[in-house]
């Protein structure tokens, strides 16, 4: 089946520090791919949309200056979170989907972020 | 509208017992629904879909159902598990303008299976 690989699986750092992840499709060609944000015994929260070789479409609220996705290539798209804080810890989950295909989002296992 | 990330319900049921798990969607324009188990620390697993032109389906000891009038859906699984216990999301595809097949999550249901 199909698989997206997201790491690291989690991250403790310092307060100010820029975090990235990587969120990637290992068997098929992933046109468009999903930033969500989930906190403690909540539901997934779309951040934004990204298609390979546009700008990412954010969701209100989610400030693009602050969580900047770059979606290169069919198989990669990266999150960072600039200058992390305290607030910004969650956990967070790609997907990724071949818009082309019937086939319906494959979710990666998350990233833990954790800022001190 | 968005679903709004709520504190989530919880189900506990017992070994072998039949569980329902409900959940209201938001667009009635939605034409395309999946269930979704979330185990701790794991992302979203895909369990069943339905689209909107059909009211039930069956999977392997699953069956989701679907009512478009009250805008509802459910999920029942059979002689559940202990290791079904997890965290179930609905979800709702909303179709057709550059939504780019964004999904919309419920709140979610906290199911516990007790041996």
């Amino acid at each position: 089946g199909a698989v997206v690989s997201q790491h690291p699986s989690r991250v403790i750092c310092k307060s100010g520090t820029s975090v990235k992840i990587e969120c990637r499709s290992l068997d098929f060609q992933a046109t468009t791919m999903f930033w969500y944000r989930q906190f403690p015994k909540q539901s997934l929260m779309l951040m934004a949309t990204s298609n390979e070789g546009s700008k990412a479409t954010y969701e209100q609220g989610v400030e693009k200056d602050k969580f900047l996705i770059n979606h290169a290539s069919l198989t990669l798209s990266t999150l960072t979170v600039t200058s992390a804080h305290p607030e910004d810890s969650s956990f967070y989950i790609c997907s990724a989907r071949d818009l082309r295909s019937n086939q319906p989002q494959h979710f990666g296992d998350g990233t833990r972020l954790s800022i001190l | 509208g968005e679903s709004v990330g709520l504190h989530l319900p919880t189900l506990s049921v017992q070994e072998g017992d039949n569980s329902i798990i409900n959940c209201a969607y938001s667009n009635s324009a939605s034409d395309y629904f999946i269930w979704y188990k979330q185990e701790s620390g794991k992302g979203p697993q895909f369990i069943i879909d339905i689209r909107s032109n059909m009211d039930k389906r069956q999977g392997q000891r699953v069956t989701v159902l679907l009512n478009k009038t009250v805008k509802h859906l459910s999920l029942q699984i059979a002689a559940t598990q202990p290791g079904d216990s997890a965290v179930y999301f609905c979800a709702e595809l909303n179709a057709g303008g550059t939504s780019y097949g964004k999904l919309t999550f419920g709140q979610g249901t906290i199911l516990t299976v007790h041996p």
